[in-house]
């Protein structure tokens, strides 16, 4: 069954230095996200991205945060200076938006901001 | 604003028991209703609710939706050990495909 991919599955990173977050979406899929789950919290949509441009952001998708496609394969989350309150997993997904079926959600990367 | 709300927070029961876990929603630009099952890492999928009345089922999960009165409800008979988890309860939009995700309901089956 098709997988959505991402890398690493755990990052500990300095507070203040930048980070990227990669993920491979279902090949034959057209519409990408980021979500984050602050520990204990709820799932929050972050980001969505189509046709090479951001679709819609949430509030908490300010400038620190932005997304790219760099090829026709990945598709990457970047926190240019990480804050300690951006500890969180950190889920991509990918959707065709056709056929009776949700997104597929990848297994997450666990940012630590230290 | 649009929000998703799931009861109970937290269920323990005993293996054998049936669930049943509730989602209210109030959403503009409703798509579809979906839950997913989230134990150690990501969500996985489990149902896509579009239309009102119609139960969906996977082997001792079941779902239906009523647009109506904006909610959904998931059973889970004769459960298990292995069903231990957060289920969450989510609302797919009908613009950009975002998902509005509830908190989730920490289920906990006994042996």
């Amino acid at each position: 069954e098709p997988e959505v991919t991402q890398t690493p599955s755990h990052q500990v990173t300095q507070m203040g230095q930048e980070v990227i977050l990669r993920c491979v979406p279902i090949s034959n899929h057209l519409y990408f996200y980021w979500y984050r789950q602050i520990l204990g919290q709820k799932v929050e949509f972050l980001v969505s991205f189509y046709n090479n441009e951001i679709s819609e952001k949430s509030e908490i998708f300010d400038d620190q945060f932005s997304v790219e496609r760099p090829d026709g394969s990945n598709f990457t989350l970047k926190i240019r200076s990480t804050k300690l309150e951006d500890s969180a997993m950190y889920f991509c997904a990918s959707s065709s938006r056709t056929g009776n079926y949700g997104y597929t959600f990848g297994s997450g990367t666990r940012l630590t901001v230290v | 604003e649009d929000k998703v709300v799931q009861s109970p927070l937290s269920l323990v029961v005993h293996e054998g028991d049936t669930v049943t876990l509730n989602c209210s929603y109030e959403v503009t630009n409703f798509r579809s209703l979906l839950w997913y099952k989230q134990e150690k890492k990501a969500p996985t999928f489990l149902f896509m609710l579009t239309s009102s009345g119609i139960e969906k089922k996977s082997g001792r999960l079941s779902s239906i939706l009523d647009k109506k009165e904006l909610f959904s409800i998931l059973n889970i008979t004769a459960t298990q050990t292995g069903d231990s988890a957060v289920y969450l309860c989510a609302v797919l939009m009908n613009r950009d495909d975002k998902i509005i995700f509830g908190k989730g309901t920490r289920l906990h089956i006994l042996p």
